[in-house]
């Protein structure tokens, strides 16, 4: 079974700045995909990026991106130039490939505070 | 486009009490799945299904069940409630072609429960 962390329960920025948010995961699979969803107060499940295994190119959305090491299973997400409306829970999720169903493993978030 | 659709946004139940939770999507997606999130914690898998008339478990499928008798709906009953299952209840939908290039699921608003 796949698993996810992210280590950082809860971090701040200043408006402006940038934010580094961590995620590792574990798994045998060589066909998946990685995803950062934000939840904001309003408790919906916003996609903010994705990232294809087999893609060695970093995924970039505007101010968001990603630093994907496959080799140590990293999957961190930066927002650069953060907002006040960043401020959310991230959660990161993996989906495996090879499988039918398309089933999300969901880490346990992590409550960003963008600070003015 | 309404997209996914979940209905009611909240409720509460009497432990024994028993209840639906609708889901119903527009965008003409095969695959819907139920997710639940507990306070301070990402999302669990509890039932998808990949087509109308095909269902199978998730992670804790235990008190639930569903059935899909159509593509756009998506029923998760609940028979006998119980405090455990408190929880903010996700459905969400994506379409699959089966040919390895799974696409990101869209999520409903989600339904607050709440068993005393």
């Amino acid at each position: 079974a796949q698993t996810v962390t992210q280590s950082q329960p809860e971090m701040s920025v200043q408006e402006a700045e940038t934010v580094t948010l961590s995620c590792t995961y574990d798994t045998s699979e060589n066909n998946y995909y990685l995803f950062w969803y934000k939840q904001p107060p309003s408790r919906q499940m916003i996609l903010v990026i994705r990232q294809e295994a087999y893609k060695q190119q970093n995924a970039t959305e505007n101010r968001f991106s990603v630093n994907f090491q496959k080799a140590a299973k990293s999957f961190s997400l930066k927002i650069s130039d953060s907002q006040l409306g960043d401020t959310a829970m991230y959660f990161c999720a993996f989906m495996n490939g090879e499988t039918s169903g398309s089933r999300l493993t969901f880490g346990e978030g992590t409550q960003l505070t963008v600070n003015p | 486009n309404a997209g996914v659709t979940q209905t009611p946004k909240f409720r509460i139940l009497k432990i024994g009490q028993s209840m639906t939770l609708q889901c119903t999507q527009d965008m003409n997606h095969n695959y819907m799945y139920w997710y639940r999130q507990d306070p301070g914690m990402g999302l669990k898998l509890i039932y998808y299904s990949v087509g109308a008339g095909i269902t199978d478990k998730g992670e804790v499928p235990n008190g639930y069940n569903v059935s899909r008798s159509t593509t756009e709906d998506f029923p998760l009953r609940l028979e006998l409630a119980a405090p455990s299952q408190t929880s903010v209840y996700f459905c969400a939908s994506s379409y699959e072609t089966g040919e390895g290039l799974n696409q990101p699921q869209h999520f409903g608003d989600g339904t607050r429960l709440s068993i005393l």
